[in-house]
């Protein structure tokens, strides 16, 4: 069960794309599609982004999406705004009810 | 409107018990997955636990097997987490989480506010 590897931090100025890499393994991401991404900001708990790979919960912008190549996952946020300043979290099903999470990844907007 | 809450987190001394609660209301609880995901102070999330609908399966990470144990009571749509053996490095927020769905296999959709343990060398 090793952590999921994401890049420590991203920046991006308003209005520009920005996209965030989680790379596992073929036993976690590249086996199944069942990767998500989470937003936290401070002292909150996490909010659902992205669900089986590419798939958005009800409310969530379409500037958020996923996707998956391999072993690596993608979250991609377009037309970034400043309250997208936040601590991003990829999640990976990795067999018999476990889960592995990414590392996390702090975005700045500049 | 779906809510988790949290509770049973305080001060501990290494190597004593806690047992967390996670009250659900705004849903059928036992038509659902749940599992419990931690975080460190100014750390990342570690999934820890996950228990079926039915309670008839559970699994935990290899970091608290052994010493934590997951468990449901439908009838009072609550979920359990016992923490036994405490070490430092237990110290975190835990979160009770759902997914979107009956299972959680695609992703923790709804989670409670977190309830604190601090163990203490």
């Amino acid at each position: 069960q090793s952590a999921l590897t994401q890049p420590r931090s991203v920046s991006g100025s308003p209005g520009q794309s920005v996209a965030i890499s989680c790379t596992g393994t073929s036993s976690d991401v590249g086996a199944y599609n069942y990767v998500s991404w989470y937003q936290q900001l401070p002292g909150k708990a996490p909010k659902l982004l992205i669900f089986d790979v590419t798939r958005r919960p009800p409310g969530v912008p379409d500037r958020f999406s996923g996707s998956k190549s391999g072993n690596t996952a993608s979250l991609t946020i377009s037309g970034l705004q400043a309250e997208d300043e936040a601590d991003y979290y990829c999640c990976s099903h990795a067999g018999s009810y476990t889960w592995v999470f990414g590392g996390g990844t702090s975005l700045t907007v500049l | 409107e779906v809510q988790l809450v949290e509770s049973g987190g305080g001060v501990v001394q290494s190597g004593g018990s806690l047992r967390l609660s996670c009250v659900s209301s705004g849903f059928i609880f036992g038509d659902y997955d749940m599992a419990w995901v931690r975080q460190a102070p100014g750390k990342g999330l570690e999934w820890v636990s996950h228990i079926t609908r039915d309670g008839s399966a559970t699994n935990h990470a290899d970091s608290v097997k052994g010493r934590f144990t997951v468990s449901r009571d439908s009838a009072k749509n609550s979920l359990f987490l016992q923490i036994n053996s405490l070490r430092v490095e237990d110290t975190a927020v835990y979160y009770c989480a759902r997914g979107l769905y009956s299972t959680v296999t695609g992703g923790f959709c709804y989670w409670g506010q977190g309830t604190l343990v601090s163990v203490s060398s």
